[in-house]
């Protein structure tokens, strides 16, 4: 069965300090891989996704992540952080051809003056 | 286009009431899902909906049936609510077809159950 792990539950970071949401999977099969974001009392909202090609996939708020299949992690980074990123991120994962998603336990990111 | 819409926003329970809570989305997406979200577990499918007339369970769907009469609706029925489904429900619904296709999710219901 195919599991989603998030290492860190929160991470504080003072504004403008880099930050690193490590997420780690496992999988029988090849996998599409995504992280979310969940701002305060909002619903999800898709953050960036690997679904083939470069490993490195980017966002547009300046967030990346990047894919290693040989040590099955999809970490995601930001080299400048603001306060307006304080928020849960999650990383998901879909097997090959399914929709479904398996998600893991989110990290929260707070981002402090 | 609203995306996704989630009906109520807030509802208190007692045990053993039941309720439906409504999912509707405006973008003729095929695929619907319903997910729980409680403190440190992220989020757990509970049921999801290929398609019009089409439901199947997720991981964790005790307690819960759904239904999918319309293809812009989802509904979710508690039939006798408990403690244990106090939680935050959410919503979501992506293009069927689509490799690895993003799923747009509603703002939520919050469920109290006491």
């Amino acid at each position: 069965a195919q599991s989603v792990t998030q290492l860190d539950s929160q991470v504080p970071v003072f504004e403008e300090a880099p930050v690193e949401l490590r997420c780690n999977y496992s999988s029988s099969v090849s996998v599409y891989l995504f992280w979310y974001v969940q701002y305060p009392n909002q619903g999800l909202q898709l953050l960036l996704k690997y679904l083939s090609g470069s490993t490195l996939v980017e966002s547009i708020n300046g967030f990346e992540a990047e894919f290693n299949k040989s040590q099955t992690s999809f970490h995601l980074r930001k080299p400048s952080v603001h306060i307006s990123d304080t928020a849960e991120y999650f990383c998901a994962l879909a097997q090959g051809g399914s929709e479904k998603l398996v998600f893991g336990k989110g990290t929260k990111l707070t981002v402090n003056p | 286009n609203a995306g996704v819409t989630q009906t109520p926003k807030f509802r208190v329970l007692k045990t053993g009431q039941s309720m439906t809570l409504l999912c509707a989305q405006d973008m003729n997406h095929e695929y619907m899902y319903w997910y729980r979200q409680d403190p440190g577990m992220g989020l757990r499918l509970i049921h999801y909906s290929v398609g019009e007339g089409t439901t199947a369970k997720g991981e964790v769907p005790d307690g819960y049936n759904v239904s999918r009469l319309k293809k812009q609706n989802f509904l979710l029925g508690l039939e006798s609510a408990a403690p244990s489904q106090t939680s935050v429900y959410f919503c979501a619904s992506s293009y069927s077809g689509q490799v690895g296709g993003t799923q747009y999710f509603g703002p939520g219901t919050r469920l109290l159950v006491l």
